[in-house]
């Protein structure tokens, strides 16, 4: 099972402020890497899929970048909507996981 | 638009089966596949499995023992039976759409919070 291991647990940022998420993968995932974003009491919501690209709908802010096992992503100004729980995930090998999530906290 | 919609028993006693069902509307469900995702309390998201309308299943080895999921074509949805639940199983359970059999989680429904407790 490929390990995904977020970092920070906790980001403390203020709005407009640039906000760098990361992600490791225990193995390569090649670029099978997606981001979601969840706020309090909803369902998490699809960012970024395959390391770099926008899911429909969602600002340009928002950029994902890396390969192999090393990821990120970028919230380059924070909007007010913007602090959540953000995870990522892999879909290159079975099963499917998790990381354990970047809180974004004002 | 596609929309999911967990339901369900909120409470289930331990040892006991937990069963819910998501249905689908906007798109038919034989489709796309089709997700089974959890979360504890405060805690992260896992993955259960997936499955797609020809029957082919795919489950997380730490669940695989104690899952079934399957799909009702003529009412357009989704089921998942979980046995022998205990309350490491009491979570929100979510429904989520993928368009191939490893796509990310596009869509998602609302989560149904499932407790284990007697």
């Amino acid at each position: 099972e490929i390990v995904l291991t977020q970092s920070p647990a906790t980001l403390s940022l203020s709005p407009g402020e640039r906000a760098t998420l990361s992600c490791r993968a225990s193995q390569s995932v090649t670029n099978y890497l997606a981001w979601y974003q969840q706020k309090p009491g909803q369902a998490p919501r699809l960012l970024i899929y395959d390391a770099s690209f926008r899911a429909t709908g969602i600002p340009a802010r928002f950029s994902g970048s890396g390969s192999g096992t090393d990821f990120s992503l970028t919230i380059s100004s924070l909007e007010p909507e913007d602090f959540a729980v953000y995870y990522c995930q892999q879909r290159s090998n079975w099963p499917l996981t998790f990381g354990g999530g970047t809180k974004v906290e004002i | 638009q596609v929309q999911l919609q967990e339901s369900g028993p909120g409470l289930v006693k331990p040892s006991e089966t937990l069963s819910l069902t998501c249905t689908v509307s906007g798109v038919s469900i034989t489709d796309y596949y089709w997700n089974w995702i959890r979360q504890p309390p405060g805690k992260g998201l896992e993955w259960i499995g997936n499955t797609y309308y020809n029957g082919r299943t795919n489950n997380s080895p730490s669940l695989q023992s104690r899952v079934i999921m399957s799909l009702d074509t003529s009412k357009n949805q989704l089921s998942l039976k979980l046995s022998s639940v205990t309350a490491a199983d009491t979570a929100v359970y979510y429904c989520a759409r993928s368009l191939s059999l490893r796509s990310p989680f596009d869509d998602w429904g609302q989560g149904t919070l499932v407790v284990v407790s007697s």
